[in-house]
């Protein structure tokens, strides 16, 4: 399968702390997307960082790429009760018509 | 914008009973997309749409059928369903997608479907 696998499964913080998830793929990809998903919504896109950019920020994101580990972290600085979601790493490679997501990983923000 | 609409958002159907969820963007999108999503198994693509007119088998095809009825709309059908296919649905957009390298995705809030 080509789907990612995020790291922990399950992470819980407090209010204020960083919170730091992994993804880890399998294939060539030329991209690598991080999406969330609140309780019984649908995936909201955050940030898309390509095969040749290591790191990318966005607010309090912040994606490292690492090609030859085939590996991805997002890091949420300053952590919120709103962030308390499930996050998704997604795949992208070019002879691919679709993503391919991991299984996710649910963060809790306890206040 | 109204973005991804999904109608329902949720249904019971007996096995063996038929239904379509309906899907629609106003993003102007070309590629659109089904995913079915079960607990600890993340998002499985059913089927996808690259562009109007096209239709391919995604991971876990089988018990549906879908059609890109215009650049808008993109419809999943279940002819007779089963239990196994209780799971939440959601249909997805993005600018392009079909091998031109893979773009962020918009989703729709989903259908909660039970098969009893």
């Amino acid at each position: 399968s080509q789907q990612g696998e995020e790291d922990p499964q399950a992470l819980s913080i407090q209010e204020g702390e960083n919170a730091t998830m992994n993804c880890s793929y399998k294939t060539s990809i030329n991209n690598l997307q991080w999406y969330r998903q609140n309780s019984g919504r649908g995936l909201v896109h955050l940030i898309l960082i390509r095969s040749n950019e290591r790191e990318k920020h966005s607010g309090r994101l912040r994606v490292t790429l690492d090609t030859s580990k085939k590996s991805s972290s997002l890091l949420i600085t300053a952590s919120r009760a709103a962030d308390t979601a499930s996050y998704f790493c997604a795949t992208g490679s070019t002879g691919a018509n679709n993503l391919f997501f991991g299984t996710g990983t649910r963060l809790t923000v306890i206040p | 914008n109204a973005g991804v609409t999904q109608t329902p958002k949720f249904q019971v159907l007996k096995t063996g009973q038929s239904m379509t969820l309906q899907c629609a963007q106003d993003m102007n999108h070309n590629s659109m997309y089904w995913y079915r999503q079960d607990p600890g198994m993340g998002l499985r693509l059913i089927y996808y749409s690259a562009s109007e007119g096209t239709t391919d088998k995604g991971e876990v095809p089988n018990g549906y059928n879908v059609s890109r009825l215009n650049k808008r709309e993109f419809s999943l059908r279940l002819e007779s369903a089963a239990p196994s296919q209780t799971s939440v649905y959601f249909c997805a957009s993005s600018q392009y997608g079909g091998g031109r390298g893979s773009y962020e995705q918009y989703f729709g809030p989903g259908t909660r479907l039970t098969v009893t």
